[in-house]
């Protein structure tokens, strides 16, 4: 059972567009969502979260969307550029019932981003 | 500042065989997480630690795998008797947030298991 999902397992891109990344969600008691970007041989680095209070969070060419009604959200990239070509993951978390703040993860979206 | 560290970064071994794999926090962080990466997969969540709280196991796959946190800093993830299914990256995270709500979560480069 698959709880957090990216249906889209590839996207490609030109430089200079904006890059969206979709994720939808089974679990109504997620209560905190995150995206990270992973690079070949390296960790996941952690890029922007939201909480389920919010439906929008900026942080420089990164915004995160949350629709709670549709139990989904986005990560937009404007502009992108070639350095953001890489896997994204998609995350959330419930912590009124786990209590442990662990992360499901959906299957990740190769984005490539052409020059 | 150290981020989160992993060794070894690679590992091979023979079917059978038992491995460790270690994992060092960010300095202060109270929340420590296992997770793996088998091929072509999502994260899969393996084991918390938070403090002197008792861990949440939820997540190893058989009693084969086991982990433990000393003095509320490193932490041992061990497979015993390791199958080829068990290969997969083993990845290590830490957040100065567990059960207090948000909190990202940090991860380390990793650990390649193969096993043979």
């Amino acid at each position: 059972d698959q709880q957090v999902k990216q249906n889209s397992p590839s996207l490609s891109v030109q430089e200079g567009r904006i890059s969206i990344l979709n994720c939808d969600y089974t679990n109504s008691m997620f209560d905190y969502f995150l995206w990270y970007k992973k690079y070949p041989a390296e960790g996941p680095t952690f890029l922007i979260s939201i909480s389920s209070i919010k439906d929008k969070n900026e942080d420089g060419r990164f915004t995160v969307f949350l629709n709670k009604s549709a139990k989904h959200l986005s990560l937009h990239i404007v502009p992108s550029q070639p350095g953001d070509s890489a896997v994204y993951f998609c995350a959330a978390s419930d912590h009124g019932s786990s209590n442990t703040g662990k992360l499901i993860f959906g299957q990740g979206t190769t984005l490539q981003v052409k020059p | 500042g150290a981020g989160v560290s992993q060794s070894p970064s690679n590992k091979v071994t023979e079917k059978g065989k038992d491995v460790e794999l270690r994992c060092d926090p960010i300095s202060g962080h109270t929340a420590l997480y296992w997770y793996r990466q088998s091929l072509g997969q999502g994260l899969e969540f393996l084991i918390y630690f938070q403090g002197n709280s008792a861990p949440d196991k939820s997540g190893l796959p058989s009693d084969r795998f086991s982990a433990e946190r000393t003095g509320g800093s490193v932490s041992t993830l061990t497979i015993q008797r390791t199958q080829q299914e068990d290969s997969a990256v083993y990845l290590c995270a830490s957040s100065s947030q567990g059960t207090s709500g948000g909190g990202a979560q940090y991860f380390g480069p990793g650990t390649r298991l193969l096993v043979l």
